[in-house]
């Protein structure tokens, strides 16, 4: 079955550039999605499609795809921001949908 | 307003069995396909299953881990989905979610507040 790596933490002091990396075999040949999830809230879809964005969520969220590498990339952190976040893709090998891991973000 | 409300979650015995529902309102139901979507305390997110629409077929697909326990259901008509849970684990417990798609692909743009399982003795 396909595999989503993610670290599980990653911390940023405010105001700078947080990169959540998702890694997969020839990721860059799926379409990815982004979830960000506050402690007992559901998640929130932040990126679709590896780099379009919701309405409502801040330009501040990007995503970018290539290679065996996804990459969410949130600027000018704020503390707002800190929550999981979880990367996704839909596969035809078993399962259709994969969940990464999951990373926590810090903001300092 | 989109709306997806869970419900029926609760405490149950390992090998009993339980019901799910999911009432949406907000969208066309009967074009979408509905997943389920669970989150074991401390976990990560984990996919159950899916339905297609009737149009497309409505079949069924399942993770392996829940595949031949649990069964994925709608009635349109209600506007409601539904997950049957047999024969119940303690790793069945989590938060379950309902969240829709317009096909496989697509992301997860819409999410309910969640039903609770505990499968404890």
């Amino acid at each position: 079955s396909y595999v989503l790596t993610q670290p599980p933490s990653v911390s940023v002091a405010p105001g700078k550039t947080a990169r959540i990396t998702c890694g997969g075999n020839n990721i860059g040949s799926k379409s990815v999605h982004w979830y960000q999830q506050k402690p007992g809230q559901a998640p929130v879809l932040v990126i679709y499609y590896d780099s379009d964005r919701p309405s409502g969520i801040p330009e501040r969220f990007s995503g970018s795809n290539s290679g065996n590498t996804a990459t969410l990339t949130i600027s000018r952190v704020e503390a707002g921001d800190e929550a999981d976040y979880y990367c996704q893709v839909w596969d035809s090998s078993s399962d259709p949908v994969v969940f990464g891991g999951g990373t926590k973000l810090t903001v300092l | 307003e989109v709306q997806l409300v869970e419900s029926g979650g609760g405490l149950v015995k390992p090998g009993g069995s339980l019901r799910l529902s999911c009432a949406a309102s907000g969208f066309t139901f009967s074009n979408a396909w509905m997943s389920w979507v669970r989150q074991a305390p401390g976990k990560g997110l984990e996919w159950v299953g899916r339905i297609k629409s009737k149009t497309d077929g409505g079949t069924t697909d399942y993770a392996a881990p829940v595949k031949g326990r649990f069964t994925i259901s709608r009635d349109d008509s209600k506007n409601t989905l539904y997950l049957q849970m047999n024969s119940l684990k303690t790793e069945d417990t989590a938060v379950y979610y309902c969240t829709p798609t317009r096909g496989d692909g697509d992301a997860f743009d819409i999410w309910g507040q969640g039903t609770m399982v505990t499968v404890s003795s």
